[in-house]
């Protein structure tokens, strides 16, 4: 299947700070990557989809000034949490999908955790 | 939007038994239903999909069916092995436009010797 990589695995950052989260397509071309939120031991929470060249959609509630969404080519796209704060201490996992295919494939995920 | 309902949210079984985990959705537009499993700390894996022009889908000890009337499917593992212990999401989408999927809370299973 296709391999989509995340990076970094693991941060921890200082209240106040932004980090940038990389999703890649590492085999293929993805238009579309989906950004996802994951608390523990509960579901993935789609926050947005990140349209190559276009702006990103954002799920209800989900403010797009905190998380800053660029997908600036077929095989990168980026979240920033900006402003960091404890509460947004999460896991935060990508997907692409593989263009004229259903599948989304997932990255391996990111554990922010703000301090 | 979608909601996708899961149930049950643990399930224990015995090895070798079966093991049946089913959801519901509210959009009857949905058409493409993955099915993801995802052990601790690692990423979801894709490992069956059906799509709402078909009724069942089987792949070796793991099948899915559909009701589109009723607007719920289920995953089905025969013969389960302990490396079947994950957690396992429904999901629903409209292909096409967006895809985006709507996800099940999860069922926790764990499959004991």
């Amino acid at each position: 299947g296709a391999v989509v990589s995340q990076h970094p695995s693991r941060v921890i950052c200082k209240s106040g700070t932004s980090v940038k989260i990389e999703c890649r397509s590492l085999d293929f071309q993805a238009t579309t990557m989906f950004w996802y939120r994951q608390f523990p031991k509960q579901s993935l929470m789609l926050m947005a989809t990140s349209n190559e060249g276009s702006k990103a959609t954002y799920e209800q509630g989900v403010e797009k000034d905190k998380f800053l969404i660029n997908h600036a080519s077929l095989t990168l796209s980026t979240l920033t949490v900006t402003s960091a704060h404890p509460e947004d201490s999460s896991f935060y996992i990508c997907s692409a999908r593989v263009p004229y295919e259903e599948t989304q494939y997932f990255g391996p995920g990111t554990r922010l955790l703000v301090l | 939007g979608e909601n996708v309902e899961q149930h049950p949210s643990t399930l224990s079984v015995q090895e070798g038994d079966s093991a049946v985990i089913k959801c519901t959705y509210s959009d009857s537009a949905s058409n493409y239903f993955p099915w993801y499993k995802q052990e601790l700390g690692k990423r979801p894996q894709l490992i069956i999909d059906i799509r709402s022009n078909v009724g069942e889908k089987k792949d070796q000890r793991i099948a899915v069916t559909l009701n589109k009337t009723a607007k719920h499917f289920s995953l089905h593992i025969t013969e389960t092995q302990p490396e079947d212990s994950a957690v396992y999401f429904c999901a629903a989408g409209v292909t096409g436009g967006g895809n985006k999927l709507t996800f099940g809370t999860g069922t926790q299973l764990k499959v004991e010797l």
